[in-house]
């Protein structure tokens, strides 16, 4: 099936830090999610983007489809934006493959 | 809107027992998705379903689990008999599909169900 990576695996910053999350996928997608696991439990949207580069308030994101790689930016970050930021992929090339979740980056944000 | 709802939140139960989890998609939606969640493998699709059709059930881990859709508002996933390694997150989640099932657009998660077998 597809990879897909996420870099760094944990990052730590001082609230008001600015960081960017990485995703690397091993073939051609037709959608990509960003999410959040929060402290909780919950995972919530972010971002579906498949290509191009969106824009929400702090957080921005940039797929890049054809080198396969997309980035999530967090500016100004804040104690709340802790949690695992998880970026997944789909494929329809073999099959009908859903969505496959990267390991994650856990970030903390320290106050 | 609600957003996806899944019930119980917990849930632990004795090794050999049954577990029925439960999901409620988001109206409108017709794709809806069952994933575990747990330290050691991380987030697993389990099964899918376009239109209440179970269209790939092969993360299913074994003849233990078994999912039903009877309808475009509710799902099921069963665990019989349950296990301990059957620990873990149970996350449903839901969102539209192309007609084929063959595009699926932002997919919207409920809160999970925490299962704990002993």
């Amino acid at each position: 099936g597809i990879q897909v990576e996420q870099s760094p695996p944990d990052l730590i910053l001082q609230e008001g830090a600015n960081s960017t999350l990485r995703c690397n996928f091993s073939d051609s997608v037709n959608n990509l999610q960003w999410f959040h696991q929060n402290p909780w439990g919950q995972l919530i949207n972010l971002f579906y983007i498949p290509s191009g580069t969106k824009q929400n308030g702090r957080l921005s994101a940039t797929t890049v489809a054809t080198e396969r790689y997309s980035l999530l930016y967090i500016s100004s970050s804040q104690t709340t934006d802790s949690g695992v930021y998880f970026c997944a992929v789909e494929r329809t090339r073999f099959g009908n493959e859903k969505l496959t979740f990267g390991t994650g980056t856990r970030l903390t944000i320290i106050p | 809107d609600a957003g996806v709802i899944q019930s119980p939140r917990h849930e632990v139960t004795e090794m050999g027992q049954e577990v029925t989890l439960r999901c409620k998609p988001i109206s409108g939606h017709n794709s809806l998705f069952w994933y575990r969640q747990t330290m050691m493998r991380g987030l697993e699709l389990l099964i899918y379903f376009n239109n209440n059709v179970p269209i790939d059930d092969s993360g299913m881990p074994e003849d233990r689990f078994s999912a039903k859709m009877p309808n475009a508002s509710f799902s099921t996933l069963k665990i019989q008999p349950s296990e301990p390694r059957d620990s873990a997150v149970y996350f449903c989640a839901s969102s539209l599909a192309d007609r084929l099932a063959v595009t699926t657009y932002e997919q919207y998660f409920g809160p999970g169900t925490r299962l704990t077998v002993t």
